[in-house]
């Protein structure tokens, strides 16, 4: 079963502008994490958010976590076509081991 | 490190055969996860290994599907024998222990014909 649930399902934004990506979740969790799928390639770590931290950043990302809310919130600044993927949330729910449950993904595209 | 490195990329194969996917994960990586991405279902998990030994196999769709690590090199997925609803993406992916960040591999195309 899906842990976390992206919003949009897709997104098409023009090159320069902001996007911004949501997911929910349904039970506690240890860290929430943003992975990118460019087509036709393996998922590729963004960043982590720890379940004690409410925003991080890097580079052109900026990640919230309210943990009240069971929401994040992945922002991609001053986008560029090269941005153009797919992209997941994915949870630990706090299990045994480094099991991660991704979410069914946002679909960007930038164009130029 | 190369990083996870799976094959083949392309497997196109008839119903019925057997068919063996390869996964190389990344040196010292404690953890071997084997997923399955499809339009209609998404990416979802198959197994996951700790140290070799498999520690959650609910994933697997039937007993048509099989998986070993024999060593801390090298792990393997079974299909035997493969029908048309097998086709799909399968990703094998490694992670260190101290930390649940997950390294994927470029992935293996399945198509059963």
């Amino acid at each position: 079963s899906q842990q976390g649930e992206e919003d949009p399902q897709a997104l098409s934004i023009q090159e320069g502008e902001n996007a911004t990506m949501n997911c929910s979740y349904k039970t506690s969790i240890n860290n929430l994490q943003w992975y990118r799928q460019n087509s036709g390639r393996g998922l590729v770590h963004l960043i982590l958010i720890r379940s004690n931290e409410r925003e991080k950043h890097s580079g052109r990302l900026r990640v919230t976590l309210d943990t009240s809310k069971k929401s994040s919130s992945l922002l991609i600044t001053a986008s560029r076509a090269a941005d153009t993927a797919s992209y997941f949330c994915a949870t630990d729910a706090g299990e045994y081991g480094n099991k991660l449950v991704f979410g069914a993904g946002t679909i960007l595209r930038v164009k130029s | 490190d190369a990083g996870v490195i799976q094959s083949p990329r392309h497997e196109v194969t008839e119903m019925g055969q057997e068919v063996t996917l390869r996964c190389k994960p990344i040196s010292g990586h404690d953890y071997l996860f084997w997923y399955r991405q499809t339009m209609m279902r998404g990416l979802e998990l198959l197994i996951y290994f700790n140290n070799n030994v498999p520690i959650d196999d609910s994933g697997m769709p039937e007993d048509r599907f099989s998986a070993k690590m024999p060593n801390a090199s090298f792990s393997t997925l079974k299909i035997q024998p493969s029908e048309p609803r097998d086709s799909a993406v399968y990703f094998c992916a490694s992670s260190p222990g101290h930390i649940n960040i997950q390294y994927f591999g470029a992935g293996t195309r399945l198509s059963v014909l």
